[in-house]
């Protein structure tokens, strides 16, 4: 496999579930990140890690767990989420977060939150 | 980061050559250019980066004026599959910035 792939591609849950976002990269980078795109509106910093350590959260409700176990692994756990939680959640990596202006992009989860 | 204005949308036909230009009147000394593209339900690509004059490569050519307060993202010769939002974004490359994509230029390309 080649690139940034996420997993699943489609996720339909309920308000009470709990469920995971995985995204893997297989390009040797360094920093990944978490980012949200709700319809018709801009993609949203969520979260960036760089070398496994957290370094931006972006003001994100706790209900948005991220999880970085090594620099080509990323979760995103979701806990008791709302029907505006429904979007593109999309991961991205890049060489290093000083590299951040060239991002490699994962096709995306779709959620939708009933 | 610098604040950016693109068109909202554009249309073109196959064949043709398409280009786009971003405004960035406040674009610092450090800022480098950078563009992205993005399809439907996808994530955006990295295109093109920038810092003056003129950058080409497989996809696209970046021109940027000496005064760098614009820069125009040409695509040669568009098809159907060039369809897509543009995003124009300026920022330092060094240190860490976020990426500010703003709503971009939705491109429609028609046969």
């Amino acid at each position: 496999e080649t690139g940034v792939t996420q997993t699943p591609r489609h996720l339909v849950m309920g308000m009470t579930n709990k469920k995971s976002l995985k995204c893997e990269q297989h390009l040797g980078h360094n920093a990944m990140y978490w980012y949200k795109q709700s319809a018709k509106k801009p993609l949203e910093l969520m979260f960036v890690y760089n070398f496994k350590e957290q370094t931006e959260n972006n003001s994100v409700p706790s209900r948005f767990s991220p999880e970085c176990p090594n620099s080509s692994h990323l979760f995103l756990h979701l806990h008791t989420l709302q029907p505006e939680d429904s979007a593109l959640y999309l991961c991205a990596s890049s060489q290093a977060q000083e590299r951040y202006y060239e991002q490699y992009f994962g096709p995306g989860t779709r959620l939708t939150v009933t | 980061l610098a604040k950016t204005t693109q068109p909202i949308s554009m249309d073109s036909y196959e064949g043709q050559e398409v280009n786009i230009t971003c405004s960035h009147n406040n674009i610092a000394t450090n800022d480098y250019i950078t563009w992205y593209q993005q399809f439907p339900s996808q994530g955006p690509r990295f295109i093109i980066q920038g810092y003056k004059t003129k950058v080409t490569n497989e996809v696209a050519s970046l021109f940027i004026p000496a005064d760098r307060k614009s820069s125009t993202l040409s695509l040669p010769r568009v098809s159907l599959s060039d369809t897509a939002v543009y995003y124009c974004l300026v920022g330092s490359n060094t240190g860490f910035q976020k990426l500010v994509f703003g709503t971009g230029t939705r491109l429609l390309v028609s046969p």
